[in-house]
């Protein structure tokens, strides 16, 4: 069983739809979560992170924590089609580990 | 204050050849991650680097290694390369330098080995 598992997609929505995307993880360890945006020929940029369980909210995005599940979420609210990128979920044990990365799913959202 | 900085944006190099690609932290950064984004593997960890000494390494083979420099910029060296290293190759750096706050990434080294 791999550490993060996210499904690839592609993730196909029109303008205006909610968008729920999606990574489980194995390793009970992890304790910050985080979902970056990353658009093609780009770096990853951070566009959410979460410590330990419970929701945050910033303008359209809202990430969700589950550690009891081992199931993270991120949803978009009111999607543009400059929302269209891949989205990978990452997560890490704190301090200097390293992240570990979800595949990353590709969502296009179509005007 | 400037981000984190990657040369070149592109490579190609032939099988067998090697390659080296640089990278440059946010100021007064110690610490440097190297990453390799294949197509369809997501992105896997390489490499460590902190205060010029290498702190962890992924599961690559010994022909990946780097180095870190007194200013705390980094290479990464890719020795008799495979087709199978095309890549995109990115560093990071973590947001708060104790960690556990995620990464600032650069754009990447795009290394295409034909």
């Amino acid at each position: 069983q791999k550490e993060v598992e996210q499904d690839p997609g592609p993730l196909s929505v029109p303008e205006g739809a909610i968008v729920s995307l999606n990574c489980t993880y194995s390793n009970s360890a992890f304790q910050y979560f985080m979902w970056y945006r990353q658009y093609s020929r780009k770096g990853p940029e951070l566009l959410m992170y979460t410590y330990s369980s419970g929701n945050k909210e910033d303008g359209r995005f809202t990430a969700q924590v589950d550690k009891s599940s081992k199931y993270i979420s991120l949803f978009i609210r009111d999607s543009q089609p400059s929302d269209s990128a891949t989205y990978l979920c990452a997560m890490s044990g704190g301090g200097s580990e390293k992240l570990v990365f979800g595949k990353g799913t590709k969502l296009t959202v179509n005007p | 204050e400037a981000g984190v900085t990657q040369s070149p944006t592109h490579l190609i190099k032939t099988r067998g050849q090697q390659a080296t690609l640089r990278c440059s932290p946010i100021s007064g950064h110690t610490s440097v991650y190297w990453y390799q984004q294949a197509l369809g593997l997501g992105l896997q960890f390489l490499l460590w680097y902190d205060e010029g000494e290498e702190r962890n390494r992924g599961n690559f083979p010994p022909r990946f290694s780097g180095r870190q420099f007194p200013n705390y910029s980094s290479e990464l060296n890719v020795n008799a390369l495979e087709l199978e290293d095309s890549a995109l190759y990115l560093c990071a750096t973590p947001i708060v330098p104790q960690g556990g706050y995620g990464y600032t990434f650069g754009s990447g080294t795009r290394l295409t080995v034909v």
